[in-house]
């Protein structure tokens, strides 16, 4: 079975610049969390997804946005694009939201994006 | 503040030479504690999910243990191939994960 897939792989941008990152989830997953990875760090929450409709957000700015699709794909997107937004950008997708406890989460191999 | 901390930060061991890894938590409400293991370059990949204090579980070479403040993910025998960072993550009610900043495992033969 294909795990969760991310494109592009790795991304060039310019400061000021938009950005938008894309996510299949594992045939059957539902619910597609992103977080944001810097080198040395572990990753950090930003948003999650299921049935279309945000679930959670984590503290990041409105230059942050995604949505999902019906197929359960997902997009991330980022506006006006600084220095620090440079980092590993990764999807991750489990069955449930998790309404209730934590569903396992499997995560993709990322998006390697850095500003210019 | 919600904070989960890994120590060490890095460890080196000999090939065979078994050892652990904490993880612990300062966040309230534990619904679940993840440990991921995460090659350079590349997504973590799942390892183990523990929902209550008392729970252990194994895979191969690891296991994992879990305390209502603290988890650990004991090493024995490890190989080279072994060698990578491994990640916990606290979960609360909902599918958002508190990481921690992880620990870097070189294992050398």
């Amino acid at each position: 079975d294909a795990g969760v897939t991310q494109s592009p792989t790795h991304l060039i941008k310019t400061r000021g610049q938009h950005v938008t990152l894309r996510c299949s989830p594992i045939s059957g997953h539902k619910s597609v969390s992103w977080y944001q990875q810097v080198l040395g760090q572990g990753p950090q929450f930003i948003f999650q997804y299921y049935e279309k409709e945000e679930r959670g957000r984590g503290n990041f700015p409105d230059r942050f946005s995604a949505r999902q699709f019906p197929n359960y794909s997902s997009e991330l997107n980022v506006n006006a694009l600084l220095l620090g937004d440079s980092a590993l950008y990764l999807c991750a997708s489990s069955l449930a939201p998790g309404d209730s406890f934590p569903y396992e989460q499997y995560f993709g191999p990322g998006t390697r994006l850095t500003v210019t | 503040e919600d904070q989960v901390t890994q120590s060490p930060e890095a460890l080196r061991l000999q090939e065979g030479e078994s050892s652990s890894l904490n993880c612990s938590y300062t966040v309230s409400g534990l619904r679940g504690l993840f440990w991921y293991r995460q090659d350079p370059g590349k997504g973590p990949e799942f390892l183990f999910t523990l929902y209550s204090a008392g729970e252990e579980k194994e895979k191969e070479r690891l296991k994992a243990t879990l305390t209502k403040k603290e988890s650990f993910l004991h090493i024995t025998a490890p190989k080279p191939e072994d060698s990578a960072t491994y990640l916990c993550a606290w979960g609360g009610a909902t599918n958002k994960l508190i990481f921690g900043t992880g620990t870097l495992l070189a294992v050398q033969p």
